[in-house]
């Protein structure tokens, strides 16, 4: 299993490009996360998924956007890139909920710069 | 609302010494509680975790007992070695209303061991 797969794993934009975060996992999680870190902080939840076809918003949503078609894949979308979006971006995959004690697995992250 | 508090960072301790990096959290219900570990460059990966008052979870000479009392979950090592070098997060989930099995983070703690 090669577990949470993410691409890219640095990237440069310029401020009001847009760009597609990947993300996708091999061990059938019915639930995905995108989480962002910024320096000295612990993450923060973006967006999450259930399931296929299920999206709902974390606590920092705004301008990205999510989708998910299948359950492996579970992209993260940035349509108008500022410099408050200039992170590390972790996608992760879970079994069931967290509250069973379930891991979630990570990714190994994508750091995005915004000029 | 839910949170996370760990103690700041960073720590230097010598090879063999003795590690406490305290977290207490506020919540309501009754959370999970996680210690992750992220290495230079890396995503996170679960260290130890535990589900229910008085649990101690233990991993790689790690251990952190569950104290409702105290609403407390204190990672500790009896001898730390320098590929113990990382930055630490503790981390609950839980039952509560909105993000299914988010995991809600402190800030980190980064622990380098000198040789």
């Amino acid at each position: 299993n090669a577990g949470v797969t993410q691409t890219p794993k640095f990237r440069i934009l310029k401020i009001g490009q847009s760009m597609t975060l990947q993300c996708t996992q091999d061990m059938n999680h019915n639930y995905m996360y995108w989480y962002r870190q910024d320096p000295g902080m612990g993450l923060k939840l973006i967006y999450y998924s259930v399931g296929a076809g299920i999206t709902d918003k974390g606590e920092v949503p705004n301008g990205y956007n999510v989708s998910r078609s299948t359950t492996e894949d579970f992209p993260l979308r940035l349509e108008l890139a500022a410099p408050s979006q200039t992170s590390v971006y972790f996608c992760a995959s879970s079994y069931r909920v967290g509250s069973l004690g379930n891991e979630q697995f990570f990714g190994p992250g994508t750091r995005l710069t915004v000029l | 609302g839910n949170s996370v508090t760990q103690m700041e960072g960073p720590v230097t301790l010598s090879e063999e010494a003795f590690l406490t990096i305290n977290c207490t959290y506020t919540a309501t219900g009754y959370p999970s509680l996680f210690w992750y570990v992220q290495y230079p460059g890396e995503g996170l990966q679960l260290l130890l975790k535990a589900t229910k008052a008085d649990d101690k979870g233990s991993n790689k000479g790690f251990e952190a007992t569950y104290r409702k009392e105290t609403t407390s979950f204190h990672l500790e090592k009896g001898s730390v070695q320098v590929s113990d070098s990382a930055v630490y997060f503790c981390a609950l989930s839980g039952d509560y209303g909105g993000s299914q099995g988010n995991l809600i983070f402190g800030k980190g703690t980064k622990l380098s061991v000198k040789p």
